[in-house]
């Protein structure tokens, strides 16, 4: 089974500075998705930016990249310009399109601490 | 912009009780996700379905568990005889399959089972 590892249990950023949350996940697959959800206090899960393997190109949402690092199976999730309503868990997650209908792995998650 | 909704948020019941959780998917969706997170651990896929039967279980997905999809609209989770491990946030999620294959969570139904 696929395995997503996030190592960092907890990150904490100054309002309007940038933050790096890690993951790295285990596959033998070439062709996936990899995703980041945010959790914030109310538990709801919002998807906040998506990569597919195949594409080179880091996604970008607004003050939301990644650096995804196939060959490594990495997958960093940058917050630029943080702000308060950033506070979450942030889980990575890991799509495989080979199986049934697919379905999300997780990571344990970090939990996100936002200070003004 | 459409979203998944979940009733009840908040169920509580006794433990060999039956329980029946809620999900109304987006509608233009067809797979449908349930999935769970005991307090403190990471997100846990229970089942996938799609054209009205289950495509896939994880080993969570034992014989207490069932799904059903009862009207164009809703989608259930069934717990038939709950035990006090089954006690976690429950999360519907559906998905168009499109070529970014996004799944779209509800805000999770709190089971508690005392």
């Amino acid at each position: 089974a696929q395995t997503v590892t996030q190592s960092q249990p907890e990150m904490s950023v100054q309002e309007a500075e940038t933050v790096t949350l890690s993951c790295t996940y285990d596959t033998s697959e070439s062709d996936y998705y990899l995703f980041w959800y945010k959790q914030p206090p109310s538990r709801q899960m919002i998807l906040v930016i998506r990569q597919e393997a195949y594409k080179q190109q880091n996604a970008t949402e607004n003050r939301f990249s990644v650096n995804f690092q196939k060959a490594a199976k990495s997958f960093s999730l940058k917050i630029s310009d943080s702000q308060l309503g950033d506070a979450a868990m942030y889980f990575c997650a890991y799509f495989d399109r080979g199986s049934t209908l697919g379905r999300l792995y997780f990571g344990r998650g970090t939990q996100l601490t936002v200070w003004p | 912009e459409p979203e998944v909704t979940q009733t009840p948020s908040h169920q509580v019941t006794q433990m060999g009780q039956e329980v029946i959780l809620r999900c109304v998917p987006i509608s233009n969706h067809l797979y449908f996700y349930w999935y769970r997170q005991i307090l403190g651990q990471k997100v846990e896929f229970l089942v996938s379905f799609y054209n009205n039967e289950i495509s896939e279980k994880s080993e969570i997905f034992d014989d207490q568990f069932s799904v059903e999809r009862p009207d164009g609209s809703n989608f259930t989770l069934k717990i038939r005889s709950t035990k006090l491990e089954d006690s976690a946030m429950y999360f519907c999620a559906s998905s168009k399959w499109t070529s970014t294959y996004e799944q779209y969570f509800g805000p999770g139904t709190r089971l508690t089972v005392t």
